[in-house]
């Protein structure tokens, strides 16, 4: 079953507008990891935030980790067009360090 | 180049032929990892390569496929008598060390397409 699991699936903004991705997850994890992914492309890391972190930025990208609703969420301010993409969360299986379980995405459209 | 690297970038091939995808990882990462990503999905874990331990081949789909790799270096993975299913994207992707502490970057990947 997914570890991850991103709303909305899909996003539509107008440039200047804020994003906000969220994710769900169901067990204990160490970090949780977000990721970008353009059309055609492999995927470039964002952020990564501890289990004993709240909240992280990152430029114009905020990431919050609720530990006890399983949950984070990935704020986008002032979007741009070329912050069209899917984006993806991502968390090391429990108990075991070497593996990453990912969702299944966000893809985000930022309107000219 | 600073980047994981993958070839081919694009490989149509017909059903039933073998085919060898190539992954060059960022100097000095330990870990190496296969993916694949079908239209529109997430990521499926396929393999891992941890420096000279044994790899964890959990996610490969069937006996078809197999990867090897070198030391910390480049990777390949080899689908044997491909089938119309295996079309998809595989992705690899390289760390410092295991992911519970480390990011993983990733190549641009081989678009696989089986005729």
């Amino acid at each position: 079953s997914q570890q991850g699991e991103e709303d909305p699936q899909a996003l539509s903004i107008q440039e200047g507008e804020n994003a906000t991705m969220n994710c769900s997850y169901k067990t204990s994890i160490n970090n949780l990891q977000w990721y970008r992914q353009n059309s055609g492309r492999g995927l470039v890391h964002l952020i990564l935030i501890r289990s004993n972190e709240r909240e992280k930025h990152s430029g114009r990208l905020r990431v919050t980790l609720d530990t006890s609703k399983k949950s984070s969420s990935l704020l986008i301010t002032a979007s741009r067009a070329a912050d069209t993409a899917s984006y993806f969360c991502a968390t090391p299986r429990a108990g075991n360090n070497r593996k990453l379980i990912w969702g299944l995405g966000t893809s985000l459209a930022v309107n000219p | 180049g600073a980047g994981v690297s993958q070839s081919p970038s694009n490989k149509v091939t017909e059903k039933g032929k073998d085919v060898e995808l190539r992954c060059d990882p960022i100097s000095g990462h330990t870990a190496l990892y296969w993916y694949r990503q079908r239209l529109g999905q997430g990521l499926e874990f396929l393999i891992y390569f941890q420096g000279n331990s044994a790899p964890d081949k959990s996610g490969l789909p069937s006996d078809r496929f197999s990867a090897e790799r070198t030391g910390e270096s480049v990777s390949t993975l080899t689908i044997q008598r491909t089938q119309q299913e295996d079309s998809a994207v595989y992705l690899c992707a390289s760390s410092l060390g295991d992911v519970g502490n480390q990011p993983q970057h990733f190549g641009d990947g081989t678009r696989l397409s089986i005729l």
